[in-house]
């Protein structure tokens, strides 16, 4: 079964609202959870690490005030993607890790249009 | 940091032909390697993982890759394709204590009937 469910799969939105996306560890918890985006036929660019209790780690060139990344339990990390604007439409998945350099587990990915 | 190269955009074969698809990855200790599979709109599958001992690992759907420390390549293999594996497939590479992983940027696989 899964291990990691994400949510919503599709949203279409407004600019300038704002989108919240969900990614859940089903079977362990997870201190660490990562968000990565997606551009059409481009590979992963990871944008930050998701620290459960703790202030997320944003890769250079990702804005944090934009995107904000909270990580309240073991098994719940969400990003926000504050007043979306047309260029932030793309496919963002999270993943999850058991520790150390053990298999990632990926969610299936949220696919955002902003219009 | 690491660093993976995956040098093929894009890969057309005939249904039935042998696959192989390249890695090239950059990291100063042992690196953990890992292949994955991504369908349309879809999130990432692992084919297989190497992150020490025999230096050939198998993984899922046929799918195995070989890890060559010597040419920093750990390339992925599968004798007989089927249309099924027409996909996107990323090479990546991993490092530390719960890091994250670095993705290539992936080639896409057509397979022809």
């Amino acid at each position: 079964g899964a291990v990691v469910s994400q949510h919503p799969s599709r949203v279409i939105c407004k600019s300038g609202t704002s989108v919240k996306i969900e990614c859940r560890s089903l079977d362990f918890q997870a201190t660490t959870m990562f968000w990565y985006r997606q551009f059409p036929k481009k590979s992963l660019m990871l944008m930050a690490t998701s620290n459960e209790g703790s202030k997320a780690t944003y890769e250079q060139g990702v804005e944090k005030d934009k995107f904000l990344i909270n990580h309240a339990s073991l098994t719940l990390s969400t990003l926000t993607v504050t007043s979306a604007h047309p260029e932030d439409s793309s496919f963002y998945i999270c993943s999850v890790q058991r520790g150390g350099n053990t298999e990632a587990f990926f969610g299936q990915g949220t696919r955002l249009t902003v219009v | 940091a690491q660093s993976v190269t995956q040098p093929d955009i894009h890969i057309t074969v005939s249904e039935g032909a042998s696959l192989e698809l390249r890695c090239n990855y950059s990291y100063g200790a042992t690196p953990y390697l890992f292949w994955y599979v991504q369908s349309p709109g879809q999130g990432l599958q692992l084919l297989l993982k190497y992150f020490s001992g025999d230096t050939l690992v198998q993984g899922i759907k046929g799918f195995e890759a070989e890890f060559k420390r010597s040419q920093s390549s750990f390339n992925l293999r599968k004798p007989s394709v089927h249309w099924s594996d027409a996909a996107e497939y990323f090479c990546a590479v991993g490092a530390g204590n719960n890091n994250d992983m670095r993705f290539g940027a992936g080639t896409r696989l057509t397979v022809k009937p």
